[in-house]
């Protein structure tokens, strides 16, 4: 069983609108929680890390929030544009070093 | 810097073929990561490296792969003999330790797209 759940498993949105993307975790003990964005074709790239003693990073229009106690995360993506049309993967650690277990992502596509 | 890079990008071969992927990590990183990406399983750790040691291949699916890291500039992950099941995309990341941050941030490669017919 997946320990990072997210959801929806897909999205489209109306560009300049705002949205948000969600990650449940079971992975324990907890290190750090990522989000990477994948453009179709290439490589993860990452957004924000966040530490158990985090509860909110943002990277320009990328806000994403953890809460520790209840093992969630939000992604919120603000006045979205076409360029954020992308996968967007939770990525939680056990380890700070080294293992990463992804989520299987979600797929938003923005429209004009 | 380049990033990391990955060779070949684009890979067609027979079932029963050899296949090794190579993968330059960012100067400096002292840790090493391969994936691999599929639709119906996502991205998965196959094995990854620190300072040129593997540390856990516990993702590596069977003795048909194999990974080595000869120097801290270079690594490859070979498949022998090769299966359309393997078929996906493999990428390559690196890392360095992030000290006080308490973790280290894993810069991936654009990937190997393997195909095996």
């Amino acid at each position: 069983k997946n320990q990072v759940e997210q959801s929806p498993q897909s999205l489209i949105i109306l560009e300049g609108k705002n949205c948000t993307l969600q990650c449940n975790y079971t992975v324990s003990p907890f290190s750090n929680l990522r989000w990477y964005k994948q453009d179709t074709g290439r490589g993860p790239v990452s957004l924000t890390i966040m530490t158990f003693s985090e509860n909110t990073k943002s990277n320009g229009r990328y806000t994403a929030t953890l809460d520790a106690d209840t093992k969630q995360s939000s992604l919120h993506i603000t006045a979205s544009q076409l360029s954020d049309s992308a996968s967007y993967i939770c990525v939680v650690s056990a380890d700070s070093r080294g293992k990463l277990q992804f989520g299987a992502g979600t797929q938003v596509v923005v429209t004009p | 810097d380049a990033g990391v890079i990955q060779s070949p990008r684009h890979e067609v071969t027979e079932m029963g073929q050899e296949v090794t992927l190579r993968c330059k990590p960012i100067s400096g990183h002292d840790y090493l990561f391969w994936y691999r990406q599929t639709m119906m399983r996502g991205l998965e750790l196959l094995i990854y490296f620190n300072n040129n040691v593997p540390i856990d291949d516990s993702g590596m699916p069977e003795d048909r792969f194999s990974a080595k890291m000869p120097n801290a500039s270079f690594s490859t992950l070979k498949i022998q003999p090769s299966e359309p099941r393997d078929s996906a995309v493999y990428f390559c990341a690196s890392s360095s330790w992030g000290g006080l941050a308490g973790y280290n941030e894993q810069f991936f490669g654009p990937g190997t797209r393997l195909t095996v017919l």
